[in-house]
């Protein structure tokens, strides 16, 4: 079993809509959940991290963990244009190498 | 806003060359990391680094790598003897460990490419 898994994608939705992203994870170990998002050639961008299981929120995105299942969700709300790119989930114990997922590239159309 | 940049974006090489990529990390953080996106792939964990000395490397950091922070500023990964497999997008990332463990922050990385 893999230690991450990312539906790589691609996803595409219109402009508007709600985007899930998920992934599951294998390594009970893991502390911080983290979602990334990367624009072509450059560097990931952190968006959101959350330390346990529930929600967190900041403005059109909701990140969601649940331990007991091994799997972390990324929602986008009213998604624009600009969210166009590929998202990666990342998971890391504290102050160690993040392990990051594949990532799942998304296309919004206007 | 303060963020992590590198150099070259860019940098061909052949196989069997040395090449230094470098990275100067948001002025008052305290780790450093380098990490390797091959395309198509998923990004990958090389090397950490505080206080003068690696604190954690992966698999993939074998003996033809090597960091150092040459001075205040500069954080350098060089790839002694380079080979085919080493083409990859280099990121290098930074923390402030006060502001809690996860924030690493990325730079946008150097395109290497050994023919």
């Amino acid at each position: 079993q893999k230690e991450v898994e990312q539906d790589p994608g691609p996803l595409s939705v219109p402009e508007g809509a709600i985007v899930s992203l998920n992934c599951t994870y294998s390594n009970s170990a893991f502390q911080y959940f983290m979602w990334y998002r990367q624009y072509s050639r450059k560097g990931p961008e952190l968006l959101m991290y959350t330390y346990s299981s529930g929600n967190k929120e900041d403005g059109r995105f909701t990140a969601q963990v649940d331990k007991s299942s091994k799997y972390i969700s990324l929602f986008i709300r009213d998604s624009q244009p600009s969210d166009s790119a590929t998202y990666l989930c990342a998971f890391n114990q504290a102050g160690t190498a993040l392990i990051f997922g594949k990532g799942t590239t998304l296309s919004v159309s206007s | 806003e303060p963020e992590v940049t590198q150099t070259p974006s860019h940098q061909v090489t052949q196989m069997g060359q040395e090449v230094i990529l470098r990275c100067v990390p948001i002025s008052n953080h305290l780790y450093f990391y380098w990490y390797r996106q091959i395309l198509g792939q998923k990004v990958e964990f090389l090397v950490s680094f505080y206080n003068n000395e690696i604190s954690e490397k992966s698999e993939i950091f074998d003996d033809q790598f090597s960091v150092e922070r040459p001075d205040g500023s500069n954080f350098t990964l060089k790839i002694r003897s380079t080979k085919l497999e080493d083409s990859a997008m280099y990121f290098c990332a930074s923390s402030d460990r006060d502001r809690g463990p996860v924030e690493q922050y990325f730079g946008p990385g150097t395109r290497l490419t050994v023919t």
